[in-house]
């Protein structure tokens, strides 16, 4: 299997622009979480989604953050509009749906905007 | 409620020295309990974990942790340190009461390894 996917890998905006983020989960993988990186934050739960339904949204920071899962096999991460203050590594993660599933992630996505 | 705490921002350690990487966590439940590693410019990767059964979890590149309910500790541990070690290492717990899958991940530890 080749793993989570994620693209792009590095992401360079301006302010104000618009940026998504994609994640292709393991094949059979029920689970699938956005989680963010900052020096300053550590690791953090953005949203997560079980059988393509978001499940607990409470980590987005605000309403400029969306994400989908329209398919099992596809997710993505809107920013609308970015800010410097979003400059993260973005990393999602899947998981089966079995009690102590393993989360296995992407190699992340690594937006700084200008 | 579930938690994570790994107390040391980072651990030094000398190569072929024996290494801990320390992690309590609180959860509901029976805990579901993980470590990751994380290279520099890569994603988290799976080490170990416990879930149920040995206290002790063997895992891969020699690593191992012992699991103690009774402190609520699951410490991380290598007999012999490589440079090639040195990363940043997390410690994630769910709680079987949790519904769902979601993992609290600790805060990190950095593991230096001096030649």
């Amino acid at each position: 299997d080749a793993g989570v996917i994620q693209s792009p890998r590095h992401e360079v905006t301006e302010m104000g622009q618009e940026v998504t983020l994609r994640c292709k989960p393991i094949s059979g993988h029920d689970y699938l979480f956005w989680y963010r990186q900052t020096m300053m934050r550590g690791l953090e739960l953005l949203i997560y989604f079980n059988n393509n339904v978001p499940i607990d949204d409470s980590g987005m920071p605000e309403d400029r953050f969306s994400a989908k899962m329209p398919n099992a096999s596809f997710s993505t991460l809107k920013i609308q509009p970015s800010e410097p203050r979003d400059s993260a590594v973005y990393f999602c993660a899947s998981s089966l749906p079995t009690a102590g599933g393993t989360q296995y992630f992407g190699p992340g996505t690594r937006l700084t905007v200008l | 409620a579930q938690s994570v705490a790994q107390p040391e921002d980072q651990v030094n350690v000398a190569e072929g020295n024996p290494l801990t990487v320390k992690c309590t966590y609180s959860v509901s439940g029976n805990p579901y309990l993980f470590w990751y590693v994380q290279y520099p410019n890569r994603g988290l990767q799976f080490l170990l974990k416990y879930i149920t059964g040995d206290n002790l979890v063997k895992g891969s590149y020699g690593f191992e942790a012992e699991f103690n309910k009774s402190q609520t500790s699951f410490h991380l541990k290598k007999p012999s340190a490589l440079v090639s070690d040195s990363a940043l290492y997390f410690c994630a717990v769910r709680g079987s009461y949790n519904a769902g899958n979601m993992l609290t991940f600790g805060g990190g530890t950095r593991l230096m390894v001096k030649p």
